[in-house]
């Protein structure tokens, strides 16, 4: 079956420059969710789309952007990219906001290294 | 105090052992995740839970809402078992995922 597909699986920038990952949700899947985790931390939520939408926001940086296009994938922009943006970047998707009947899917990460 | 609490931190245990991963949380939820996250980063998603019991295969995982805790365990466990255990709470409130910080497992043979 299809999972989430995320890409580059790895990426490696200068400070200042501009990157951007790559979401693809399993097929029928609306919803997207954006999560960064920095070497040894827990993952933190940045975004999430429902239907092209933006539906919530976490601690997503003023130099990040993300968007989710008519075919659901998702990507995220990183611009005036920093060392401390170097992270694991993964995105899940799900059909609806989860709820009791709906699973979470993971994509297997995004690694940026900034340096 | 973070909103989901896992415990133990770190746990070393033999091949062969039964393991429990414990998880508390303080705010409403709809759905509790355990998830797993292997040396490397990739995150699988083992089990998603509402209410009740679930067991996949050497894996059981409960949630008993009123009390507001979760367990993971793991029986019979194996070299291969040892990752990062992590339980994520989908806030019935906010509509986010809230992390806990994670159980650090090995597993010796």
């Amino acid at each position: 079956a299809a999972g989430v597909i995320q890409s580059p699986r790895h990426l490696i920038k200068e400070k200042r420059e501009t990157a951007t990952l790559k979401c693809y949700p399993i097929p029928r899947h609306d919803t997207v969710y954006w999560y960064q985790q920095g070497p040894g931390q827990d993952p933190q939520f940045l975004i999430s789309f429902y239907e092209k939408m933006q539906s919530d926001k976490g601690s997503i940086p003023d130099r990040f952007s993300a968007q989710q296009f008519s075919d659901y994938h998702s990507e995220l922009n990183m611009s005036s990219l920093e060392l401390g943006d170097s992270a694991l970047y993964f995105c899940a998707s799900s059909l609806n906001l989860p709820n009791s009947g709906n699973t979470i899917y993971f994509g297997e990460g995004s690694w940026l290294t900034v340096v | 105090k973070n909103e989901v609490e896992q415990s133990p931190q770190n746990l070393t245990a033999q091949e062969g052992e039964f393991i429990t991963i414990n998880c508390s949380y303080s705010v409403g939820i709809s759905a509790l995740h355990w998830l797993q996250q292997h040396p490397g980063g990739g995150i699988v998603s083992l089990f998603m839970l509402s209410s009740g019991k679930k067991k996949h295969g050497r894996l059981i995982a409960t949630i008993n809402i009123q009390e507001k805790h979760s367990s993971l365990h793991i029986t019979a466990s194996h070299p291969r078992d040892s990752a990062v255990y992590i339980c994520a709470a989908f806030s019935s409130g906010t509509y986010k995922y809230i992390f806990g910080t994670g159980t650090r497992l090995k597993v010796l043979a």
